[in-house]
């Protein structure tokens, strides 16, 4: 079974300052991908970054980077100079490989960090 | 184009009624999957087709009853549904059902249930 934790349920930052979310998982697949989504009030999920198991180097996409320790477990998400409209619920989740139908599970998902920017 | 559209944007419903829930992508994608989200909760997987074949259902209750005509469309068909299945739906797809691929999501049905 897979397990992600996020353990900020609320986070308010400052216009232009750079965020961190933390995001934690468990697993005990050795193939495994990490992604980050972003979901506004208006309910919508919205992908932002993926990272693989395998992958060497962090994920980086326009503002968005993710900070991958795999001895830790963990996969944080910064984003950079951050805007009004980046305040949303952001949520890390993973994939793993024993989906019982013989591909890949689906998303689990960690419970989410409501970040509020503010001016 | 990462666009999955999903009709209708909001449903109402009965206890005895009988409605769907559809779900549509021109990707290409070959993997199509439903969640359930209650409020302030995370997404929890229902179903999951792969390549038009169901692959994955988490035990849902059988007045969910999914269905995948074709590689493009995806439905959710509802009967006899119970207050607390109100919820927002959310339908994804990807290309393939492998670890690296992406989910790309619509913009859910928020399904209320008198």
């Amino acid at each position: 079974a897979q397990k992600i934790t996020q353990t900020q349920p609320g986070m308010f930052v400052q216009e232009k300052e750079a965020v961190t979310l933390d995001c934690t998982y468990d697993t005990s697949d050795q193939s495994y991908g990490l992604f980050w989504y972003k979901q506004p009030s208006s309910g919508e999920m919205i992908f932002l970054i993926y990272q693989g198991s395998y992958d060497e180097q962090n994920a980086t996409e326009g503002r968005y980077s993710l900070n991958f320790q795999k001895a830790r477990k963990s996969a944080n998400l910064v984003i950079s100079a951050s805007q009004l409209g980046d305040s949303a619920m952001y949520f890390c989740a993973m994939r793993g490989s024993s989906g019982s139908g013989g591909g890949a599970d689906g998303l689990t998902f960690g419970k989410g960090t409501h970040l509020i920017i503010q001016p | 184009d990462t666009e999955v559209t999903q009709t209708p944007k909001h449903l109402v419903m009965g206890m005895t009624n009988k409605k769907s829930l559809k779900c549509e992508q021109h990707m290409g994608h070959r993997a199509m999957y439903w969640y359930k989200q209650k409020a302030k909760k995370p997404p929890e997987l229902m179903f999951v087709y792969s390549y038009e074949k169901l692959s994955i259902n988490e035990s849902v209750p059988s007045r969910f009853s999914p269905e995948c005509p074709n590689s493009s469309l995806l439905n959710l068909h509802l009967h006899a549904l119970q207050p607390e299945d109100s919820a927002l739906y959310l339908c994804a797809s990807s290309r393939r059902d492998f670890t690296t691929d992406t989910q790309y999501f619509g913009p859910g049905t928020r399904l209320t249930v008198l």
